[in-house]
């Protein structure tokens, strides 16, 4: 079964500081990986996508990681700020019996930036 | 904003009310998806349309009711829920070409709660 699991599943830092939220999967065959920030009352935005070539990749303060032999992800944030607090969702793109993309969604871990 | 709106932002409804909740992207995108995101549960996919044709309906209840009258608009017609469809509901868009979907951009969500 096409499972995405993400640790921790809340979390709490001081401004200022880093920290780096986990993924692993068992999708596949695997297409892509995605992370998305989704703020309270807020629908997801999309921070980085990479696919399985791909083993890092950055958007400002985020970078995120991918081993695909392992199926593993991470996203480190640095220096974090308080706008960063927000549930951070990991979500595994996969090609169905179809041969079309279909998404599978991880729970989230919920980041809080404490001043 | 990321040029999908979604109206009402809150919504509370008895079970026996009809209502209907509304999705417009700005985007040029030719697919469109609702969602339902429960607390502490991964995002579930419910409908997709591509090129305004239904293309997936995900074990739904004949409850949700789905609309696409053309690519920029998604409509979800509810009638008869049950307390357990609170949630907040999600619609998305993106730009399919074949069997490849491009990144899906999320409106802000509607909150609904049943009563």
């Amino acid at each position: 079964k096409n499972q995405v699991e993400q640790s921790p599943q809340s979390l709490i830092i001081l401004e200022g500081k880093n920290c780096t939220l986990q993924c692993n999967y068992t999708v596949s065959p695997f297409s892509n990986l995605r992370w998305y920030k989704q703020d309270t009352g807020r629908g997801p935005v999309s921070l980085t996508i990479m696919t399985f070539s791909e083993n890092t990749k950055s958007n400002g303060r985020y970078t995120a990681t991918l081993d695909a032999d392992t199926k593993q992800s991470s996203l480190h944030i640095t220096a974090s700020q308080l706008s960063d607090s927000a549930s951070y969702i990991c979500v595994v793109s996969f090609i169905s019996n179809f041969g079309n993309e279909k998404l599978t969604f991880g729970t989230g871990t919920r980041l809080t930036i404490i001043p | 904003e990321t040029g999908v709106t979604q109206t009402p932002r809150h919504l509370v409804m008895g079970m026996t009310n009809k209502k209907s909740l509304k999705c417009e992207q700005h985007l040029g995108h030719n697919a469109m998806y609702w969602y339902k995101q429960s607390a502490k549960k991964p995002l579930e996919l419910m409908f997709v349309y591509s090129l305004e044709e239904r293309v997936e309906n995900n074990s739904v209840p004949s409850r949700f009711s789905p609309e696409c009258p053309n690519s920029s608009h998604l409509f979800l017609h509810l009638h008869t829920l049950q307390p357990e469809d609170s949630a907040l509901y999600l619609c998305a868009s993106s730009q399919v070409q074949g069997l490849t979907s491009y990144e899906q951009y999320f409106g802000p969500g509607t909150r609904l709660t049943v009563t």
